[in-house]
């Protein structure tokens, strides 16, 4: 059973870095990419980057392109998504999908994690 | 940037009707790569819809995808309770792939 697991809700402060993981199981990590989807509260869902964890090439959407990375360890099959200075209107809930190589078409979700930013 | 603009915002209906909802392209879709999304809340999305019309694994053929072009459709037969939702379409034709802005099917 395909399986992606993110890691547990994060409450931060203004100014902090953070970095955030999706496990992949139950079939080759490095077979499909993984994207990183940012839906804000109440709002709907962005597209921020995805990765090809075969060669941890990388392609941002220009919204978010610079203030964020994301990034794989392939030998755990863990994908991040990185912050060096969080802001508030980083408050949102992140989801990583895994989608074929090629085509940005997100069949498997994981199950999203939280991040709170706030003073 | 390919816009997606998806209509009614919200759309209120009651259970065994018929669901229309509509995502309309700012430019062509390239080789209808549409897809539609189900979201439910605390959860997320699921796939349902692909290459415009084609279902995803497991999804019951109430659920249908129609269009090209820029104009495309995802249809619900007829209503179950459990498809009372947000639906949300995608195109993944273009870079970057954008969504929709969403489409709330409430009960009535």
């Amino acid at each position: 059973e395909v399986q992606l697991v993110q890691s547990g809700a994060e409450v931060k402060k203004p100014g902090e870095s953070l970095r955030i993981s999706c496990k992949g199981s139950g079939y080759s990590f490095t077979s499909y990419w993984i994207s990183w989807v940012r839906q804000m509260p109440g709002k709907g869902l962005e597209w921020m980057g995805r990765i090809d964890p075969s060669d941890s090439y990388t392609n941002y959407s220009p919204s978010f392109q610079g203030h964020v990375t994301i990034s794989a360890d392939k030998s755990i099959s863990t994908a991040y998504l990185q912050w060096s200075s969080l802001k508030a209107s980083d408050t949102a809930m992140y989801y990583c999908a895994r989608s074929p190589p090629g085509i940005q078409l997100n069949h498997y979700w994981g199950q999203g994690t939280l991040v709170t930013v706030s003073s | 940037e390919i816009v997606l603009t998806q209509s009614p915002g919200t759309l209120s209906l009651s259970p065994g009707e018929r669901a229309t909802l509509s995502c309309r392209a700012s430019q062509s879709v390239s080789s209808s790569y549409l897809a539609w999304y189900q979201q439910k809340p605390g959860q997320a999305p699921r796939l349902l819809i692909y290459g415009a019309s084609s279902r995803a694994t497991g999804i019951p053929d109430r659920f249908s995808g129609s269009g090209s072009g820029t104009d495309f459709t995802l249809t619900i037969s007829r209503l179950e309770p459990e498809d009372f939702a947000v639906y949300y379409c995608q195109q993944y034709g273009s870079s970057p792939n954008t969504f929709g802005q969403g489409t709330r099917l409430e009960i009535k």
